[in-house]
């Protein structure tokens, strides 16, 4: 049974690091073909794709962000981490991790977590 | 970077309907596009992937097509469960949401 469970810091202030925490189940990021991405919601708004890191490190960034995103792994743990530098309230928003595979192709997200609300203010 | 642009944002449906969503790419995604239905408070689930094929779970009356830039989804039958917010996802170079669309119902 796969499952995944992001936490954060519930609230931070502008101009600070975000570091977010996707720990999953059910697969191993050191499984060929697997992979973990992250996703936000702004309340009431769409979906933004931020990132991705695949078993083998490979890592893909949204380019409108990727001066300010780092992605990276703890495979013995089975987590995966995303930290947003230098944020503001436009990074106010519920952010989900969620499992990528590729197989002949890449297969988009099928496991999601449940979201962790993040709130930017001062 | 690939743009998608989804329509309508809103849709207002009775039930049994029969309700379409499209998505236009800003260039060939050779039909690598996925649909998600989103309830509020929920996380996405995934419906519909690789255009038309449906995911384990996924009713009979959710169909997806298209093919080159342009993409559509569709339920037949409208029924009160499927009240949600659906997003169309490109994942042919790395990965791009539509703006997505609320169905409501009548």
């Amino acid at each position: 049974q796969v499952t995944l469970k992001e936490s954060g810091p519930g609230i931070l202030q502008p101009s600070q690091t975000l570091s977010l925490t996707c720990t999953f189940s059910g697969f191993s990021l050191s499984t060929y073909g697997m992979g973990v991405g992250w996703i936000r919601q702004p309340s009431g708004k769409g979906l933004e794709w931020l990132a991705n890191i695949w078993w083998d490190d490979d890592k893909y960034y949204n380019p409108s962000l990727k001066n300010r995103l780092t992605i990276s792994k703890d495979t013995s743990n089975n987590q995966a981490f995303l930290k947003i530098t230098n944020v503001d309230t436009a990074d106010t928003a519920t952010y989900y991790c969620a499992r990528s595979r590729f197989t002949m192709m890449v297969l988009p997200f099928d496991y999601w977590g449940q979201g962790v609300m993040v709130t930017v203010s001062s | 970077d690939i743009q998608m642009t989804q329509s309508p944002p809103s849709l207002s449906a009775s039930l049994g309907d029969k309700v379409t969503i499209t998505c236009q790419a800003s260039q060939n995604i050779n039909k690598y596009i996925a649909w998600y239905q989103q309830k509020p408070g929920k996380a996405p689930r995934q419906l519909i992937r690789y255009t038309s094929t449906l995911v384990s779970g996924t009713p009979s009356r959710f169909s997806g097509s298209g093919s080159g830039r342009d993409y559509s989804f569709s339920i037949s039958n409208v029924e009160s469960e499927d009240i949600a917010s659906y997003y169309c996802l490109q994942y042919d170079n790395l990965w791009t949401f539509g703006g997505g669309t609320k169905l409501e119902l009548k």
